[in-house]
């Protein structure tokens, strides 16, 4: 029962442009959710999250967008950097209680300089 | 800034034996949790800990499983009887409260291979 689906496993960019990565999600008690980025023999790393209360949120050069209608959220990475190239997770959970977060497959970003 | 640090990287284990992976959590946190990556497919969740107690397990997380805060700085888990398939990578990963919106911060795993 897959939750939290990354139908991209891979996805290549070019150096400049905007990267954008997709995520769906079946649960409705699903109230927040995040983005991690891995880089290969390192565990994820947070990079930014939504609260299903907004539908936009910045960091820099990292936006997440959650459409809650649709269940779909997405990252966009502008402008793509060779640093940039990892596996990105989507992650999503209810925000109170013990309740686990539930990861998405992954997609993996390459951006080519 | 503070990490989260796990031993061993790699553990090789024959099947049938028992095997613990360490983990110290970041030390003002006080939720824990135990995850694990098949080679190329997603982070699946296994438990969580808080309070010297599970809060929630999943079902991957059987008899053969147990976890322990034996001292104030160490999270372990434990594989009783190992088999094939357990071959993954293991991350831990704290937090300081529990919830979607408290991130939490993972280590650079321990990859398990059982032979």
């Amino acid at each position: 029962d897959q939750q939290v689906k990354q139908n991209s496993p891979s996805l290549s960019v070019q150096e400049g442009r905007i990267s954008i990565l997709n995520c769906d999600y079946t649960n409705s008690m699903f109230d927040y959710f995040l983005w991690y980025k891995k880089y290969p023999a390192e565990g994820p790393t947070f990079l930014i999250s939504i609260s299903s209360i907004k539908d936009k949120n910045e960091d820099g050069r990292f936006t997440v967008f959650l459409n809650k209608s649709a269940k779909h959220l997405s990252l966009h990475i502008v402008p793509s950097q060779p640093g940039d190239s990892a596996v990105y997770f989507c992650a999503a959970g209810p925000s109170g209680g013990y309740q686990k977060v539930t990861f998405g497959t992954g997609t993996k970003l390459q951006v080519i300089p | 800034e503070p990490e989260v640090t796990q031993t061993p990287s790699h553990q090789v284990t024959q099947m049938g034996q028992e095997v613990i992976l360490r983990c110290v959590p970041i030390s003002n946190h006080l939720y824990f949790y135990w995850y694990r990556q098949i080679l190329g497919q997603k982070v699946e969740f296994l438990v969580s800990f808080y309070n010297n107690e599970i809060s929630e397990k999943s079902e991957i997380f059987d008899d053969q499983f147990s976890v322990e805060r034996p001292d104030g700085s160490n999270f372990t888990l434990k594989i009783r009887s190992t088999k094939l398939e357990d071959s993954a990578m293991y991350f831990c990963a704290s937090s300081e409260a529990a919830g979607a919106n408290q991130p939490q911060h993972f280590g650079d795993g321990t990859r398990l291979s059982i032979l």
